[in-house]
């Protein structure tokens, strides 16, 4: 049983392309996340949702939309993807937005973009 | 803003020797500070926690003490087998912020029979 499990875990496509990539997590937790990882492993949150509502937005273009149908599932859409995209996007869930919690996370997706 | 800094590898070691890797922060108040491991083509996994002042984290011999007046939290084994292999990265969550993760770099660990 995989506790976060991300689609697909491959994704090549072309500039000016329109994808998404989704995300759900089994483990009853309230809080989701999307981190970014370059290509120099460097890994930076994009977003937070906690109960379907958005908490944390980082400073991310508006190419990137965030969607939470409940509170299992985060999906990250991403419209016009551009060359920079090309990175890991690894989701991750904690069973609250409270401090001190372990974050758990997805095998990540790889997003290269030709 | 909050930051992360930690040695940049790789770090080559024989099996059984000793690994340090150190990592200091930069934060307001006192934040919890975490170590995960990525193992190759997977997520990250938490390793070890510290939430206050002179906790010590520790989980399959690894090891990292908070340290307030060096703002540090160093991660070490005494003696690393291959499948340490493995890359590491330092992180920090502050306490009002949604238990958003501030990461350093990594740091690359080769373990070498």
């Amino acid at each position: 049983d995989t506790a976060v499990s991300q689609t697909p875990k491959y994704l090549v496509t072309q500039m000016g392309n329109d994808k998404s990539i989704k995300c759900e997590q089994n483990l009853g937790h309230d809080t989701m996340y999307w981190y970014k990882q370059d290509s120099k492993k460097f890994l930076k949150i994009m977003f937070s949702y906690n109960n379907k509502e958005l908490i944390i937005n980082e400073t991310v273009p508006n190419r990137f939309s965030p969607k939470s149908p409940d509170k299992a599932h985060l999906n990250l859409h991403i419209n016009s993807l551009e060359l920079g995209d090309s990175a890991v996007y690894f989701c991750a869930s904690t069973p609250s937005d409270r401090q001190n919690t372990e974050a758990f996370f997805g095998q990540g997706t790889r997003l290269t973009v030709v | 803003g909050d930051s992360v800094t930690q040695m940049e590898g790789p770090v080559t070691l024989s099996e059984e020797a000793f690994l340090t890797i150190n990592c200091t922060y930069t934060a307001t108040g006192y934040p919890s500070l975490f170590w995960y491991v990525q193992y190759p083509g997977e997520g990250l996994q938490l390793l070890l926690k510290a939430t206050k002042a002179d906790d010590k984290g520790s989980n399959k011999g690894f090891e990292a003490t908070y340290r307030k007046e060096t703002t540090s939290f160093h991660l070490e084994k005494g003696s690393v087998q291959v499948s340490d292999s493995a890359v590491y990265f330092c992180a920090l969550s502050p306490k009002a912020a949604g238990n958003k993760l501030t990461f350093g770099g990594g740091t690359r660990v080769l373990v070498k029979p």
